[in-house]
């Protein structure tokens, strides 16, 4: 069964603390992002990486760091540098990074008390 | 800037009615357009895009959406809504920096 997958759905954490979002994506596509969806205002990008060991800083990157050591995996970590973590993050993969169609995982929501 | 407008925030529709939500986008260059569906507790997925030849694109489920390129616009359309497309809907567009760029997205709710 072909897709993308996050983990956990809900996640809560102190405020104060690093926590590592995960996505895994089994379609062999070369892309990988990740998206922060908040309410009324869409989804914002915060990193997406073209290909194993690349990756580039979106538009809300502040806060937040990104690995990807496998084709496979692009992990994100909200760091307490991160001032308003609470939201419900997105992962998504494309063939290529573009004009590709983007394939999206069912999201972490993010809690931070 | 560069950015994706969508005028709607909530459309309330009764089942039959016809749909249409707008999208504008702020950019002259050649784009990709995208529109995508959350239903209710599933993923976010493609229901149709546009990238060259003829402006009007069907999608899955019966939407369409018209490329306006003198108005900068990706309006989706529907000719009868069921309560099955209670869901929100998302306008993106890829251009000006290769980097997808969403709406703020328009709440669809569907009366029975």
């Amino acid at each position: 069964d072909g897709g993308i997958t996050q983990s956990p759905k809900y996640l809560f954490r102190k405020e104060g603390q690093n926590v590592t979002l995960s996505c895994e994506q089994n379609l062999n596509h070369d892309a990988m992002y990740w998206y922060r969806q908040d309410p009324g205002q869409g989804l914002r990008l915060i990193y997406y990486s073209q290909i194993v060991n690349d990756f580039q800083k979106g538009d809300i990157a502040e806060g937040y760091s990104v690995s990807r050591e496998k084709k496979e995996s692009f992990p994100l970590t909200v760091t307490s540098a991160q001032k308003n973590p609470t939201a419900f993050y997105l992962c998504a993969s494309s063939l290529r990074q573009g004009d590709d169609e983007q394939f999206f995982g069912p999201g972490t929501r993010l809690t931070v008390l | 800037a560069q950015s994706v407008s969508q005028h709607n925030h909530h459309v309330i529709l009764s089942e039959a009615a016809s749909l249409e939500l707008g999208c504008n986008y702020s950019y002259g260059g050649t784009v990709n357009l995208f529109w995508y569906v959350q239903y209710p507790g599933q993923h976010l997925q493609l229901l149709l895009k546009y990238f060259s030849g003829d402006p009007l694109v069907k999608g899955i489920k019966g939407f369409e959406a018209e490329f306006i390129k003198s108005k900068f616009s990706f309006n989706l359309r529907k000719p009868s809504v069921q309560w099955s497309d209670t869901a929100e809907y998302f306008c993106a567009v890829n251009g000006w920096d290769n980097d997808m760029r969403f709406g703020a997205g328009t709440r669809l709710t569907v009366k029975p």
